[in-house]
C-alpha cells in the first residue's frame, strides 16, 4: 500500500515569504496527490490535486508540482499572507478499500505580520 | 449542493459519561461516510467508515461506536468516555466517484 511522509512543522514565516512543504509517498499506482488546509477550527477542505509528472495543481496562489526522481510533491506559495497561517494536509489518493484515505501527519504555518 | 453538518460544534463532559456525536450530509445519495479524531497537535486518526446503512467498519479498537442509521447520517457513540478521548471529531464523506473528501466543521471534545 502507498505509505505518506510529510514534512514535519511549525513553519513560521514572515509575510511575503516563499512558502514550500514537502510530501512524500511510496506509490503502488499512478502518481497524484491531494492538499488539503485546515484553518484553525475548522475542517478540513481540499486545496488542490496535482496528477501526473509535472503537472501542477493550483490553486489561490498555491501551486503542487510532482519531482518523480524523489517521488514526493511540493506545495509551494510565492507570498504568504497572514491568512495563510493553517495545517496543511498531503493525501494521496485511495489507500486500502472504500475510498480510505491515508492524510499526511499534517504540517502548521504560522504566518507572522 | 452538498453540505455536511455536524453537532455539537463543542462539548465537555465528564470522565465516564455517554457520548453521541451527529453527522449528517445533504444533497447527495449513498455516501461513504467517515469520522476522522484530530488529538491535540496530532494529525487525523481514521477512526469509522462506512459505504452503507448499517454498514459500519472500525479502524482501531476503542471504546467508541459508530452508526449508520440512515443513508446519510452517521452517529459517532462511546457508553463510557475517557479522557483519551478528547479531541476534534470530522466528519466526512466522498461520493464513490472522485477521490476527493468532503469535511464537517468538527466536534471539540473535551472530556474533564
Amino acid at each position: 500500500g502507498d505509505s505518506v511522509t510529510q514534512m514535519e512543522g511549525p513553519v513560521t514565516l514572515s509575510e511575503e515569504a516563499f512558502l514550500t512543504i514537502n510530501c512524500t509517498y511510496t506509490a503502488t499506482g499512478y502518481p497524484s496527490l491531494f492538499w488539503y488546509v485546515q484553518y484553525p477550527g475548522e475542517g478540513l477542505q481540499l486545496l488542490l490535486k496535482a496528477t501526473k509528472a509535472d503537472d501542477k495543481g493550483s490553486n489561490k496562489g498555491f501551486e503542487a508540482t510532482y519531482r518523480k526522481e524523489t517521488t514526493s510533491f511540493h506545495l509551494e506559495k510565492g507570498s504568504v499572507q497572514v491568512s495563510d497561517s493553517a495545517v496543511y494536509f498531503c493525501a494521496p489518493p485511495y489507500s486500502g478499500g472504500y475510498q480510505k484515505v491515508t492524510f499526511g501527519t499534517g504540517t502548521k504555518l504560522q504566518v507572522i505580520p | 449542493s452538498q453540505t455536511i453538518h455536524q453537532w455539537p460544534a463543542t462539548l465537555v463532559q465528564p470522565v465516564g459519561s455517554p457520548l453521541s456525536l451527529e453527522c449528517t450530509v445533504e444533497g447527495t445519495s449513498n455516501p461513504n461516510l467517515y469520522w476522522y479524531r484530530q488529538a491535540a497537535g496530532r494529525g487525523l486518526q481514521l477512526l469509522f467508515y462506512s459505504v452503507g446503512i448499517g454498514q459500519i467498519s472500525s479502524e482501531v479498537p476503542q471504546n467508541l461506536s459508530a452508526s449508520r442509521p440512515q443513508d446519510r447520517q452517521f452517529i459517532l457513540s462511546s457508553k463510557k468516555l475517557l479522557l483519551s478521548d478528547s479531541g476534534f471529531y470530522l466528519c466526512a464523506w466522498n461520493s464513490g466517484r472522485t477521490d476527493t473528501q468532503y469535511f464537517g466543521p468538527g466536534t471539540r471534545l473535551t472530556v474533564l
